[in-house]
């Protein structure tokens, strides 16, 4: 049983430019969150995706978007990027929703943007 | 204002000190989660709450959710338990957490 991976694990991303996270669920986990963290901050929540649909919505505007896959792995794609999207990107997998399984989080994927 | 605030942000300790973590918080919640963080981002699960209190060898919490209160208690610390930890709470029952910004500890030998 793999656990939850993330790729990259660093990025290094100008002001204006896209970019894409990806998220590998811990296996038979249809389920995925994601949060952003800045530095020094608790993570905030984006989105989760249940079974390839976005299931709920943090306070993070449009460009922010995300995929979920037959295989329930995931993107998190930003547009547009600005400085204050520099943190650390965590996903979470689970089976189904509120069923009181735990949440097996990713190591991150640490983006710049400059 | 923060849903969840935790206390204190900042903590030193004494190998073998017993600790203790606060978190409050202002919504209505469905469960109460602890995590641990290391250095490089990585988050492990420690509890999952709805009431009472869970133990799990040093580490115990405790919820009480009239007075929206949980606490993390360490006992015996060692400096392998140096890290962040964070109380997130689930408002909807759809594991969408609300996160406290952390108390990092560090634990010296």
């Amino acid at each position: 049983e793999t656990g939850v991976t993330q790729s990259p694990t660093h990025l290094i991303k100008t002001r204006g430019q896209q970019v894409t996270l990806r998220c590998s669920s811990q296996s038979g986990h249809n389920t995925v969150s994601w949060y952003q963290q800045a530095l020094g901050q608790g993570p905030q929540f984006i989105f989760q995706y249940y079974r390839e649909e976005e299931n709920g919505r943090g306070n993070f505007p449009p460009r922010f978007s995300g995929l979920q896959f037959p295989n329930y792995s995931s993107e998190l794609n930003v547009n547009a990027l600005e400085l204050d999207d520099s943190a650390l990107y965590l996903c979470a997998s689970s089976l189904g929703i509120g069923t009181g399984g735990e949440q097996y989080f990713g190591p991150g994927t640490r983006l710049t943007v400059t | 204002k923060n849903e969840v605030e935790q206390s204190p942000q900042n903590l030193t300790a004494q190998e073998g000190e017993f600790i203790t973590i606060n978190c409050s918080y202002s919504v209505g919640i469905s469960a109460l989660h602890w995590l641990q963080q290391h250095p490089g981002g990585g988050i492990v699960s420690l509890f999952m709450l709805s009431s009472g209190k869970k133990k799990h060898g040093r580490l115990i919490a405790t919820i009480n959710i009239q007075e929206k209160h949980s606490s993390l208690h360490i006992t015996a610390s060692h400096p392998r338990d140096s890290a962040v930890y964070i109380c997130a709470v689930d408002p909807f029952g759809k594991d969408q957490f609300y996160f406290g910004t952390g108390t990092s500890l560090t634990v010296i030998p």
